[in-house]
């Protein structure tokens, strides 16, 4: 059964350091999303993006952080500057359509756990 | 602004037994409701929705939920609940393109 990929599962960094995070979407999907989860809260969204340009974003998303899909598989979410607040896990997603009912669940990734130290 | 409550941070079960975890609504218009869970250091995985039709909704692993309009609810539900079943589930309801998760439920199933 195809599945979102993340890498890396872990990654560590100092504040003030720019992170990419990188995920591999399902191959017939037309929409990816960005979630976050800081420890012991709930999930948060943060961004979705489709025909190569963001479709929606959440307050969170700020200047810090863009996305990219800079070839055919590939997902990006990048951080600038990385602050200490940004340690979280990051949950990729994707979703074949919005249009059509049985497309509206969206399918997450296994996540990277950013620490900022 | 559409949302979701999980009235209750944990459930605890005993294996055998029914599982209801809680999940209530607040939407505009047309909900559009999901059920994850989450295992530990796992992502999160997809275990049933509603969109429209019956209002009993049947997903993976035996759960179901049923969507209750007078009641803004979306309960999961299970009839015999299995160790394996201890998880992290969420509750999310879908906005444009977003989905706005409940806070989540802790749920315990003891042997």
């Amino acid at each position: 059964e195809p599945e979102v990929t993340q890498t890396p599962s872990h990654q560590v960094t100092q504040m003030g350091q720019e992170v990419i995070l990188r995920c591999v979407p399902i191959s017939n999907h037309l929409y990816f999303y960005w979630y976050r989860q800081i420890l012991g809260q709930k999930v948060e969204f943060l961004v979705s993006f489709y025909n190569n340009e963001i479709s929606e974003k959440s307050e969170i998303f700020d200047d810090q952080f863009s996305v990219e899909r800079p070839d055919g598989s590939n997902f990006t979410l990048k951080i600038r500057s990385t602050k200490l607040e940004d340690s979280a896990m990051y949950f990729c997603a994707s979703s074949p359509s919005r249009g059509l009912a049985d497309s509206y669940e969206q399918y997450f990734g296994p996540g990277t756990r950013l620490t900022v130290t | 602004a559409q949302s979701v409550a999980q009235p209750e941070d944990q459930v605890n079960v005993a294996e055998g037994n029914p599982l209801t975890v809680k999940c209530t609504y607040s939407v505009s218009g047309n909900p559009y409701l999901f059920w994850y869970v989450q295992y530990p250091n796992r992502g999160l995985q997809f275990l049933l929705k509603y969109i429209t039709g019956d209002n009993l909704v049947k997903g993976s692993y035996g759960f179901e939920a049923e969507f209750n309009k007078s009641q803004t609810s979306f309960h999961l539900k299970k009839p015999s609940a299995l160790v394996s079943d201890s998880a992290l589930y969420f509750c999310a309801v879908r906005d444009i393109a977003e989905l706005i998760f409940g806070q989540g439920t802790e749920l315990s199933v003891k042997p």
